[in-house]
Formats: C-alpha cells, structure tokens, sequence
C-alpha cells in the first residue's frame, strides 16, 4: 500500500509557541490530504480537509486561524498550531487519498502534541 | 449527516477463539465504504477491511470478514482464530462515495484485548 509520513511523531512546546507538522505521501501524489485530531482513549475527529493549491476546508468548530493549514504541493501539507495551549494538546493524524486505491485512505504515524 | 455507532467499548477473547466486533451506522446514501481500522499501540492506523455497499458478497481478507446487512445498516467484523497481535483498537468507518466529499466519518472505537 501507499505510505504516508507524519513528521515529527512527537513534540513538545511551550505556550504560545507556534508549532508545524508535516504530513508526506512518499510514494504517490496526494491531492488531498485530511488532518485528524485524537483525544485519549477517543476516536478520530476531522478537523480539515486540505486541497492542493487551494485553501483549506474546516469543519465546524475548528478555528481556522489556530490550525493552520497549508497543501503546496501534491505530496506535503503541514499543520500549525497558532499560539499552542495545552488544550491544544493531542494526538494529530493525517492522512492521503491515493486515487490509484479507491475508497482507501492512507494514514500517517500520528504526531503526539504536548504543550506545556 | 452520516453517523457511525460502535456499541462495544471493550471487547476480549481467548487467545484463537472467534470475536464479532459490532458496527452500525446511518446514511440515507446507496453508494458508500465501510471500513474496518485497527490501531494498535503504535497509533498507526492500519486499514483491515473494506466493504462497497454496492457488493452483496461480504468482503473477507484472510483471519477477518465482516457481516454486511445493507438493510439494517449494520457492518460487524469478525476475527477468526485470534491471535494476540490483533490486541488494539478498532474503528468502523464510513465513507461517502461522492467525489466532492470524501470524508471518512468513524465509530467510537472498540478496545479489543486478546487473552493468552
């Protein structure tokens, strides 16, 4: 299957730092890409869907202009984390759509978030 | 909205007994995906199974099927001969079949343990 990279898998930061994570399709190209948000012991949660070489589209609920979004080209979208928190604490997932794989998602190793 | 009801928190079998994983959902859609992730420890998901709704056969893949009820909107999966790897969490998943939003929307989870 295809393989997506999650970078870094783990970090912490101090609050109000800003923080940036990036999500890779390493051997296809990913025209879409979606970022997911896990609590503990909880379920996956989609914060956004990013489109390549246009913005990105949040769910409801999800603050924009704290999760930044960015999908420049057809193999790397990052997230950032505005003025991190420690709500803003969690465990983020992206993942990719290879259109050679119908209805399959592909998922990348999850970055753990820690915001002191 | 599509929803996706995981009824069972926690699960646990004998180590190469059978278990049955209970999933249902709601949709008023005929063309959809059903999934079936795991996620171990690692937090990796790892795709198991997928089901077109289109096809009546019920998708298998080696130790795992799943039972497909389109009628009832229910999609269980059951593991056969369980091993101790199969020890994680389990998320069912729905996905539209629309072009213009493919988001997978998942269950609550099921925490699956494998007893030696």
């Amino acid at each position: 299957g295809a393989v997506v990279s999650q970078h870094p898998s783990w970090v912490i930061c101090k609050s109000g730092t800003s923080v940036k994570i990036e999500c890779r399709s390493l051997d296809f190209q990913a025209t879409t890409m979606f970022w997911y948000r896990q609590f503990p012991k909880q379920s996956l949660m989609l914060m956004a869907t990013s489109n390549e070489g246009s913005k990105a589209t949040y769910e409801q609920g999800v603050e924009k202009d704290k999760f930044l979004i960015n999908h420049a080209s057809l193999t790397l979208s990052t997230l950032t984390v505005t003025s991190a928190h420690p709500e803003d604490s969690s465990f983020y997932i992206c993942s990719a759509r290879d259109p050679s794989w119908v209805g399959e998602l592909f998922f990348g190793e999850g970055s753990r978030l820690t915001v002191l | 909205a599509q929803t996706v009801t995981q009824s069972q928190p926690e699960m646990s079998v004998q180590e190469a007994e059978t278990v049955t994983l209970s999933c249902t959902y709601d949709t008023s859609e005929s063309d959809y995906y059903l999934f079936w992730y795991k996620q171990p420890p690692s937090r990796q998901m790892i795709l198991v199974i997928r089901q077109e709704a289109y096809k009546q056969q019920n998708a298998t893949e080696n130790r795992f099927s799943v039972n497909f009820q389109k009628a009832a909107k229910s999609f269980s999966l059951k593991i056969s001969d369980s091993q101790l790897g199969d020890a994680a969490m389990y998320f069912c998943a729905y996905r539209t079949i629309i072009q213009g939003a493919q988001k997978l929307v998942f269950g609550q989870g099921t925490r699956l343990t494998i007893n030696p």
